[in-house]
């Protein structure tokens, strides 16, 4: 069974920083790409980064460019982001997705909260 | 960018009714367009990719079709637990960026 298990969200300053996790199972990691997709409270779905399998390609929506940094270690079946400089408009659930260009496994989400 | 405008934005209809939802790009994407299905405080599920290829394990009253430009979500006979928000997803081109429509939140009549 696929599981995608995020962690590490929370409530963070504005120009703070965060680092989100996701603990991938159950299919073999190092065959996919992966994605962090995101979801401002009431509004819709945003993707926001990906990783090719061997890590190296990376893409980012234009409004997280320069701040926001996504990794993985296939050692690990472990998907990160490292977000920097934070911004209010940056909080929203951020779900971990297995990427075939589109999403068919996504985690439950893990919530990040910016605000002073 | 290739934006992607998802119509109606909301829609009221009864158990039964037949409602088909609508997704236009702002250029041609081929059939590389997802649909998904998000109940209040769940998780996106993936319905169909490749615009008209069904997902395992989703009902066949579900169906896409179009190609290009136009794209459409047609569900047969409404069930209650098809109430949620619908979105596309287009995901042509190079680099690898993906871009969601607005969504469509299907209601109880």
């Amino acid at each position: 069974e696929v599981q995608l298990v995020e962690s590490g969200g929370g409530l963070v300053q504005p120009g703070g920083s965060l680092r989100l996790s996701c603990a991938a199972s159950g299919f073999t990691f190092n065959y996919f790409w992966m994605s962090w997709v995101r979801q401002a409270p009431g509004k819709g779905l945003e993707w926001v980064a990906n990783i090719k399998q061997d890590g190296s390609e990376k893409f980012y929506v234009d409004s997280v460019k320069g701040r926001f940094t996504i990794s993985r270690d296939n050692a690990e079946n472990s998907l990160y982001l490292q977000m920097n400089n934070l911004r209010a408009e940056d909080t929203a659930v951020y779900y971990c997705t297995r990427d075939l260009s589109y999403f068919d496994f996504w985690g439950q989400g893990t919530l990040v909260t910016v605000s002073s | 960018d290739i934006q992607m405008t998802q119509s109606p934005s909301s829609l009221s209809a009864s158990v039964g009714d037949r409602v088909t939802i609508t997704c236009r790009a702002s250029q041609g994407i081929s059939n590389y367009l997802a649909w998904y299905q998000q109940k209040p405080g769940k998780v996106p599920k993936l319905l169909i990719y490749a615009a008209s290829t069904l997902q395992s394990g989703v009902p066949s009253r579900f169906s896409g079709s179009g190609s290009g430009t136009d794209f459409t979500l047609t569900i047969s006979s409404l069930q209650p637990e098809d109430f949620a928000t619908y979105y596309c997803q287009k995901y042509h081109g190079a680099p690898p960026t993906w871009t969601f429509g607005r969504g469509t939140k299907v209601e109880v009549k």
